[in-house]
């Protein structure tokens, strides 16, 4: 079946500092990730979509400078939270999808961010 | 718009009785419709989903209703148990090959006994 590993589990870092997730597609071909960040008491933002042999998408209020993405093959995403303050802290989801899997996304266990 | 509005926020029912949750949309292009279950620390899980070709889906106790005219879809879960208390959310995506979905703000269910 399909599965979506996505390390670390939870993080804390200290202020100001960067910490980097990964997330790894078991079963299928992840041509399209998207990550996600749902805050404290909030929904999910997209932060960025990624398609293979596409540019990454940013959504509004979040950038490459500061959420830069890694997508370099059709099983693995990375995204980097850079500079990190209390704002940004909270639960961290990629979600892909491929050919062959019809329309569901896969979400990764998601990585909370907790931020000293 | 791609703006997804979901209500209620939160919803208490008696253990047994039903739960409805309702989604409405804005971009007249979603075809997508899943809905997932968020259960404390725990990553979003899909639980049903619903297609723009189709108007109602069930699985076991879980029923969902797409009005494609109104833009609005909804969650119904029957002969609620305990096990169903969580956070739920509606999302909508137009399916053209990305992953994008867009969130609704989630219902907090609480099933009492």
């Amino acid at each position: 079946g399909a599965l979506v590993y996505q390390y670390p589990r939870r993080t804390i870092c200290k202020s100001g500092t960067s910490m980097r997730m990964e997330c790894q597609a078991v079963g299928f071909q992840a041509t399209s990730v998207a990550w996600y960040r749902q805050s404290p008491q909030k929904t999910f933002e997209l932060i960025a979509l990624s398609t293979v042999n596409s540019a990454i998408k940013y959504e509004q209020n979040f950038t490459q400078e500061k959420f830069p993405i890694s997508h370099p093959n059709l099983s693995f995403s990375s995204m980097t939270v850079l500079n990190a303050y209390l704002e940004d802290r909270g639960l961290y989801l990629c979600g892909a999808r491929g050919p062959g899997q019809g329309y569901t996304l896969y979400f990764g266990a998601g990585t909370r961010l907790s931020v000293l | 718009g791609e703006q997804v509005e979901q209500l209620p926020s939160i919803l208490r029912v008696q253990e047994g009785s039903s739960a409805s949750i309702n989604c409405s949309y804005e971009d007249s292009a979603s075809n997508y419709f899943p809905w997932y279950k968020q259960e404390p620390g725990e990553n979003p899980k899909l639980i049903i989903d619903i297609r723009s070709n189709m108007e109602r889906k069930q699985i076991q106790e879980l029923i969902v209703l797409l009005d494609k005219k109104a833009k609005r879809f909804s969650l119904h879960i029957t002969d609620t148990q305990p096990g169903d208390s969580a956070m739920y959310f509606c999302a909508a995506a137009n399916q053209g090959g990305s992953a994008k979905l867009i969130f609704g703000e989630g219902t907090k269910l609480t099933v009492s006994s």
